[in-house]
């Protein structure tokens, strides 16, 4: 079946130490975007790529990386930097229709996030 | 940049009552607008679209309006069920980034 696929669902971290989530898609899908989403709050954007070997900060980049080697794959890492860590995490990506980015996401179902 | 204003949770209701959760924008030009909903411990789900102005979004029973004259798109559904208990956002495209934002996000439940 198609769709995105996000591991670890949880992951524990202690304080100092970087972690990377995992991010695939076999949608076949060019863009692709990683939101962050904490208790009561919307979504917001960390990063997002458009095309392979390129990405953009998104509003709240600081204390995050991520790569985009092949089109199917975009870790996400969360390093020592991001000072409040914990959250839920969620990778999502997007079509094109005759050319044209249509909007429409497709997310996984998310990575939570606790820092110990 | 986008921003997004809903209105805020939780929204208590009773099994076959009315739902109305307001959303307005402010955006660059005509963005496209969604709502996604989001049940417990999930990830998001489009519920429904709309990618100009007076076009209706229509989905399991809900709908919502592009209303450009006001930058709104209410979500409406005439007779709630206990399984539309989640939550939801509404979220206009940012036409810049090619990215969406969402608003705060608007809890539902809905009691038997």
């Amino acid at each position: 079946d198609g769709g995105i696929t996000q591991s670890p669902k949880y992951l524990f971290r202690k304080e100092g130490q970087n972690v990377t989530l995992s991010c695939e898609q076999n949608l076949n899908h060019d863009a692709m975007y990683w939101y962050r989403q904490d208790p009561g709050q919307g979504l917001r954007l960390i990063y997002y790529s458009q095309i392979v070997n390129d990405f953009q900060k998104g509003d709240i980049a600081e204390g995050y990386s991520v790569s985009r080697e092949k089109k199917e794959s975009f870790p996400l890492t969360v390093t020592s930097a991001q000072k409040n860590p914990t959250a839920f995490y969620l990778c999502a990506s997007s079509p094109r229709d005759r050319g044209r980015r249509t909007g429409e996401l497709f997310f996984g179902e998310g990575s939570r996030l606790t820092v110990l | 940049g986008n921003s997004v204003t809903q209105m805020e949770g939780p929204v208590t209701l009773s099994e076959e009552a009315f739902l109305t959760i307001n959303c307005t924008y402010t955006a660059t030009g005509y963005p496209s607008l969604f709502w996604y909903v989001q049940y417990p411990g999930e990830g998001l789900q489009l519920l429904l679209k709309a990618t100009k102005a007076d076009d209706k979004g229509s989905n399991k029973g809900f709908e919502a309006t592009y209303r450009k004259e006001t930058t709104s798109f209410h979500l409406e559904k005439g007779s709630v069920q206990v399984s539309d208990s989640a939550v939801y956002f509404c979220a206009p495209m940012d036409t810049g980034r090619r990215a969406l934002t969402f608003g705060s996000g608007t809890r539902l439940q809905v009691q038997p």
